[in-house]
């Protein structure tokens, strides 16, 4: 099962930040937070990662807690093809066990509006 | 940008009849994984793949399912006796290897079981 926890849903309107917010009170020091995004149906697409401290790339910025039991991913100008599904994932490091899998919870449906 | 093809987009197929997915993984990857979507619901993980062998299967896979890397670049998801409720969209994914890099998914191929 998902380690994190989402809001179903969020709102935002066209050129503004869209701060999506996760939920990992249970993640462990060997895990990362990753955020992927679905739009439509087609095929899961990586966004962004971080293991504690914040980062940014072309397509967003990435702000874990000092404790890293949250974070929150932000799009700092939303447009109308940023509306998809937001799916945050902890995944552990490589190590023994891991086969890299990723397990998707529901994720935040990210409406933005004109 | 390299990325994952995945063939056919839509297939369409009797109940009980098999059915082969197929997939061309980023070509320097190592590590494959089958997952699938139920139309409304979340992306669920089927199976991992690596060095010519499954490194973990979840509970759906089950003895209907079964996994190939027949050559150095095809990755394939059988089916032997599709059921209506292995209508799904069905998306194959490849990460070089198990450090922190992005899992690439495929567009997906939309089953139909009539």
């Amino acid at each position: 099962d998902a380690k994190t926890t989402q809001p179903t849903s969020m709102d935002c309107a066209e050129g503004r930040a869209a701060n999506l917010p996760c939920n990992h009170s249970t993640i462990s020091g060997n895990e990362y937070v990753y955020w992927y995004r679905q739009i439509h149906s087609q095929g899961p697409q990586y966004i962004i990662h971080g293991l504690k401290n914040n980062e940014t790339n072309e397509m967003a910025s990435l702000i874990i807690t000092e404790d890293r039991k949250s974070s929150t991913l932000i799009l700092p100008h939303a447009t109308l093809r940023d509306t998809a599904v937001y799916y945050c994932i902890v995944r552990p490091r490589s190590g023994s066990g891991n086969t890299g899998k990723l397990i998707f919870g529901q994720g935040t449906t990210l409406q933005v509006k004109p | 940008e390299p990325e994952v093809t995945q063939t056919p987009s839509h297939q369409v197929t009797q109940m009980g009849q098999e059915v082969i997915l197929r997939c061309v993984p980023i070509s320097n990857h190592l590590y494959f994984y089958w997952y699938r979507q139920i139309l409304g619901q979340k992306v669920e993980f089927l199976v991992s793949f690596y060095n010519n062998e499954i490194s973990e299967k979840s509970e759906i896979f089950d003895d209907q399912f079964s996994v190939e890397r027949p050559d150095g670049s095809n990755f394939t998801l059988k089916i032997r006796s599709t059921k209506l409720e292995d209508s799904a969209m069905y998306f194959c994914a490849s990460i070089r290897g198990l450090g922190t890099g992005e899992l690439f998914f495929g567009e997906g191929s939309r089953l139909t079981v009539l």
